[in-house]
């Protein structure tokens, strides 16, 4: 089937180490973000990537990191730096930077 | 930067009646407005969307409308069903793309059986 798959659904780190979160897409679209998502709060966008190689910042990048190598996989490193990192994650794909987005499941992580 | 607020934060309806939920937007140059769907546990799935040289958009039981000098647009949803339960975000852009939205708090809705 095609889609946009989030691994793992669900994530328990300690704190002070990083963590990676997976979204895969083989809908064959250009663009991929993610966004992070609080109870009682709209999504805000960490990161997106037009095209392959070349990444820009959201409104909330402090303590994540993303690589964009292959044109359908966009992992998410959370890192240590990041001060509250305890969310559900959500990684969306559009085919252009100008088209509407689909959104995976989603990856919740929990820090303890 | 772009300031979406969303009300209710709560909604529930008998099944069968309307549902009514509005969104503010406070930058003038947005002109690209979705709403989505998200059921418990999962992604937001984009159920209608609204560009700004449009009053108002239908599909099926679903419709949205945008008023462009008050900085408000609304979805409605009628004819309620138990499947309509979810929680549903208003977004607003200047461009089309997700890397521009600026989301709503969001709507639980919930349709009582």
């Amino acid at each position: 089937d095609g889609g946009i798959t989030q691994s793992p659904k669900y994530l328990f780190r300690k704190e002070g180490q990083n963590v990676t979160l997976s979204c895969e897409q083989n809908l064959n679209h250009d663009a991929m973000y993610w966004y992070r998502q609080d109870p009682g709060q709209g999504l805000r966008l960490i990161y997106y990537s037009q095209i392959v190689n070349d990444f820009q910042k959201g409104d909330i990048a402090e303590g994540y990191s993303v690589s964009r190598e292959k044109k359908e996989s966009f992992p998410l490193t959370v890192t240590s730096a990041q001060k509250n990192p305890t969310a559900f994650y959500l990684c969306a794909s559009s085919m252009t930077g100008d088209t509407e987005a689909f959104f995976g499941q989603g990856t919740r992580l929990t820090v303890v | 930067g772009e300031n979406v607020e969303q009300h209710p934060s709560t909604l529930s309806v008998q099944e069968g009646d309307s549902a009514v939920i509005k969104c503010t937007y406070s930058d003038s140059a947005s002109n690209y407005f979705p709403w989505y769907k998200q059921e418990l546990g999962k992604g937001p799935q984009l159920i209608i969307d609204i560009r700004s040289n449009v009053g108002e958009k239908k599909d099926q039981r679903i419709a949205v409308t945008l008023n462009k000098t008050a900085k408000h647009f609304s979805l409605h949803i009628t004819e309620t069903q138990p499947e309509d339960s979810a929680v549903y975000f208003c977004a607003a852009s200047r461009k089309t793309g997700a890397n521009n939205l600026f989301f709503g708090t969001g709507t639980r809705l919930t349709v009582i059986p």
